[in-house]
């Protein structure tokens, strides 16, 4: 599976749009991106994935370059519920069963 | 919201003795996993189970571990002699397939062997 980059921290005014970025230079046509996110030592909760078109669903949208190098999560209106560990995980749809979660991005949102 | 549930949330153990983590995974989903989290560090993946069998390990998931699905609900990690190091929480996930969507995961159980 593809590495990916993440910013290791990132703060996000409550009410703002909150954009995650995520590098994944090295991907595969076959592979999609996922964006899971960890709130304080709960288990990982899936928010979205996509291949090549963006995405959006009740949580988040998730746009993805043309080239499909990188990507952005989008958290429209961001809430401090939403302050978590956020990671940006790329997998093929018939690669190996395991998710690489690899260190994320600490998302602060402040009051 | 259907859930995959875990228990117990908390478990001490001494060092040495053999625990067994619970899981309820989603009713129908037909894959299941077992992640661990040392405090501090990644989420790792450990095992994946389909069809009654291991279909990918992790070389963390050495022969102390084993898993088994006793029963049409119930999936459950054991170690069978804890060492300090098995210390983590411990994250169970299903999903339905083995194609592009999302897992479910459980809300863990903390392991503490002392």
């Amino acid at each position: 599976d593809a590495k990916t980059t993440q910013p290791p921290s990132m703060d996000c005014a409550e009410g703002r749009a909150a954009n995650l970025p995520c590098n994944h230079s090295t991907i595969s046509g076959n592979e999609y991106v996922y964006w899971y996110r960890q709130i304080h030592s709960q288990g990982p909760q899936y928010i979205i994935h996509g291949l090549k078109n963006n995405e959006t669903n009740e949580m988040a949208s998730l746009i993805i370059t043309e080239d499909r190098k990188s990507s952005t999560l989008i958290l429209p209106h961001a809430t401090l519920r939403d302050t978590a560990v956020y990671y940006c995980i790329v997998r093929g749809a018939n690669s190996g069963y395991a998710l690489n979660f690899g260190k994320g991005t600490s998302l602060l949102v402040t009051p | 919201e259907p859930e995959v549930t875990q228990t117990p949330s908390h478990q001490v153990t001494q060092m040495g003795q053999e625990v067994i983590l619970r899981c309820v995974p989603i009713s129908n989903h037909l894959y299941f996993y077992w992640y661990r989290q040392i405090l501090g560090q990644k989420v790792e993946f450990l095992v994946s189970f389909y069809n009654n069998e291991i279909s990918e390990k992790s070389e963390i998931f050495d022969d102390q571990f084993s898993v088994e699905r006793p029963d049409g609900s119930n999936f459950t990690l054991k170690i069978r002699s804890t060492k300090l190091e098995d210390s983590a929480m411990y994250f169970c996930a299903s999903s339905p397939d083995r194609g592009p969507g999302g897992y479910t995961f459980g809300s863990g159980t903390r392991l503490t062997v002392v």
